[in-house]
């Protein structure tokens, strides 16, 4: 089956560590995104990436750091600099741009403490 | 810039009860327009969606939408909601060379 796999589901980590928030997409799509969703909120897109090898600040980008080695492999690295990094994250992608359907991953439940 | 507005923030419908979600947008062109629904503590997934043609969509779950031009709306309805629709729904906006625009949700309950 074709999607897009998030993991971990539940992620713990202490104040002043990067931790590393797995995306994977088997669905061949050239485009991938990583939101941010907090609590009774809607989604802010963190970063996006449109080809491999290239990506792009999304709304709220300071603090986050991303990678785009593979086209199926979308890696986003919550960084110590990120000032309130307690959230629901999702990844997504898509064929190309704002102009085709995303299809969202599980999600990862970020805690840091 | 683009912009989406879902007026209602939380919705509380009896189960069998019709249902209308409201998503308006300010946009300069034809946007593309989608409807995607999230379960708690899960991601989003796509309802239905609008690129050109006919104004009204039927999507997945008994799911409809009219886009109204005049109205720059893209308004959400089931005849019928089960207890299994209550979640949340969100209203999105793309545009080709874009990303998507997402409104802040609406929140359905359904009352037995």
């Amino acid at each position: 089956d074709g999607g897009i796999t998030q993991s971990p589901k539940y992620l713990f980590r202490k104040e002043g560590q990067n931790v590393t928030l797995s995306c994977e997409q088997n669905l061949n799509h050239d485009a991938m995104y990583w939101y941010r969703q907090d609590p009774g909120q809607g989604l802010r897109l963190i970063y996006y990436s449109q080809i491999v090898n290239d990506f792009q600040k999304g709304d709220i980008a300071e603090g986050y750091s991303v990678s785009r080695e593979k086209k199926e492999s979308f890696p986003l690295t919550v960084t110590s600099a990120q000032k309130n990094p307690t959230a629901f994250y999702l990844c997504a992608s898509s064929r190309q741009d704002g102009s085709y359907e995303q299809y969202f991953g599980p999600g990862t439940r970020l805690t840091v403490t | 810039a683009q912009s989406v507005t879902q007026p209602d923030i939380h919705i509380t419908v009896s189960e069998g009860a019709s249902l209308e979600l409201r998503c308006n947008y300010s946009y300069g062109a034809t946007p593309y327009l989608f409807w995607y629904v999230q379960s708690p503590g899960q991601g989003l997934q796509l309802l239905l969606k609008y690129f050109s043609g006919d104004t009204l969509v039927q999507g997945i779950k008994g799911f409809e939408a009219e886009f109204k031009r005049s109205q720059s709306s893209f308004n959400l309805r089931k005849p019928s909601v089960h207890w299994s629709d209550a979640a949340e729904y969100f209203c999105a906006v793309g545009e080709y060379g874009q990303n998507f625009v997402f409104g802040p949700g609406t929140r359905l309950s359904v009352l037995p």
